[in-house]
Formats: C-alpha cells, structure tokens, sequence
C-alpha cells in the first residue's frame, strides 16, 4: 500500500519571503516522488519529481523538493515566493514495485502568498 | 511537450442525460490513462485506471455501469457519465502516462453540472 500525508491545509507567507509546503509518504518499496501545482478551475501541473539520484531535486517555476528517505519526507521549497504562486499543491508518490503507473496523491495544500 | 488535452471543459446538462467527456495525449503514446473526481476544496479520487485496448480497472466504489471508460487507441480514452443525476456533478480530471516512472499528464479537467 502507499500513502501520502500533507499536514497543512493551507500555508500562508509573504511576497519574497521562502516557502516550504510539506509532503510524508509511506511506500512498501522505494518510491517515485511528484509534485503538482492546481490553479482554479484547471488540471494538475507537473512540478518536479524524484526518480533516483540526487535527492534535491530542481524543477519548475524555481521550486525545488529534497528527498529524504529516513524521514520519509519529500517537502517542497522555493527560495522567494510570488504572488503568483498561490495554488493549490499536491504531493503524489508511487511505489516502484507497483505494476500499474497509479499514484496516490496527499490531500493537498493551498498556499497563499501575500503581496 | 506531453499535452493532454480534455473535452469539453465544461457541461450542463438535464438530469438523465448521458455525457461523453474525451481525454487525448496529443503528443506521446499514453499506454495507461487515469479518470479522476475532485470535489470542491478536496483531493483528486481515482475513479478507474485504462489501458489501450483492455477494461478498464474501476476502485472499490466506482460503479462501472455508471461511469463507462473505453481506451480504443494510444491517444484516445472517453469517460462516459450515463443517466447523469445531480450527485455526479463534480470536476472530473483524466491524466495519461506514457510508461512507468515517468509523471502523469493531466488535462485541464471537465466541470460537470447536473441540473
């Protein structure tokens, strides 16, 4: 089985100031990690994902997410937060030994950038 | 690259009504697609994973009978909501992936409202 929990409903900072939106997964295996961004009334952009490798992983917009696999975490970041930044995220994971491709997605979070 | 795109992006309709929502990968092979429901302020629920040219596998709840999905190539897959009634209004989101590993694509989600 996996899962995914994102703690905080909603995450508010200021213009400029950095962001951390948080992801814990559980996974029988080793896992693929995502991250989504949801603007209203839209799909589900891709982020960023970790595969294997580096556990920082670099990718759109400026965020970036570290993996780390003793704490079974894969929070996102980004340095310096933009008002156009407030959506909704969602942190997904799949187990590698998972025949299909199915992801199970957190809850997700809305952050709200204040100018 | 990897556009998926989703039709109609929204729809109201008369109860008992039967609608057909299409999802296509418009520039890669998606092998297995994946319908999704997302209530207001709520995470995506997988509704049914299809692969080209085989049923489609629904999750526990999902009445296939209901919500018919047909994959007849690479790049096409519908979502069929029969008899639609009030309780099925909701936004529904597809995704495609081409092969294990690799992010799922998500189109821009249909809104369905049942009067």
């Amino acid at each position: 089985a996996q899962s995914v929990a994102q703690p905080e409903d909603q995450v508010n900072v200021a213009e400029g100031n950095p962001l951390t939106v948080k992801c814990t997964y559980s996974v029988s295996g080793n896992p693929y990690l995502f991250w989504y961004v949801q603007y209203p009334n839209r799909g589900l952009q891709f982020l960023l994902k970790y595969i294997t490798g580096d556990n920082l992983v670099k990718g759109s917009y400026g965020f970036e997410a570290e993996f780390n696999k003793s704490q079974t975490s894969f929070h996102l970041k980004k340095p310096s937060a933009l008002v156009s930044d407030s959506a909704l995220y969602f942190c997904a994971v799949r187990d590698r030994n998972n025949a299909g491709n199915m992801l199970t997605f957190g809850g997700g979070t809305r952050l709200m950038v204040k100018p | 690259g990897a556009v998926v795109s989703q039709h109609p992006s929204r729809v109201i309709c008369k109860s008992g009504t039967s609608v057909k929502i299409e999802c296509r990968s418009l520039d890669f092979q998606a092998t297995t697609m994946f319908w999704y429901r997302q209530f207001p302020k709520k995470s995506l629920m997988l509704m049914a994973t299809s692969n080209e040219g085989s049923k489609a596998t629904y999750e526990q709840g999902v009445e296939k009978d209901k919500f018919l999905i047909n994959h007849a190539s690479l790049t096409l897959s519908t979502l069929t909501v029969t008899s639609a009634h009030p309780e099925d209004s909701s936004f529904y989101i597809c995704s495609a992936s081409q092969d294990r590993g690799q992010p799922q694509h998500f189109g821009d989600g249909t809104r369905l409202s049942i009067l």
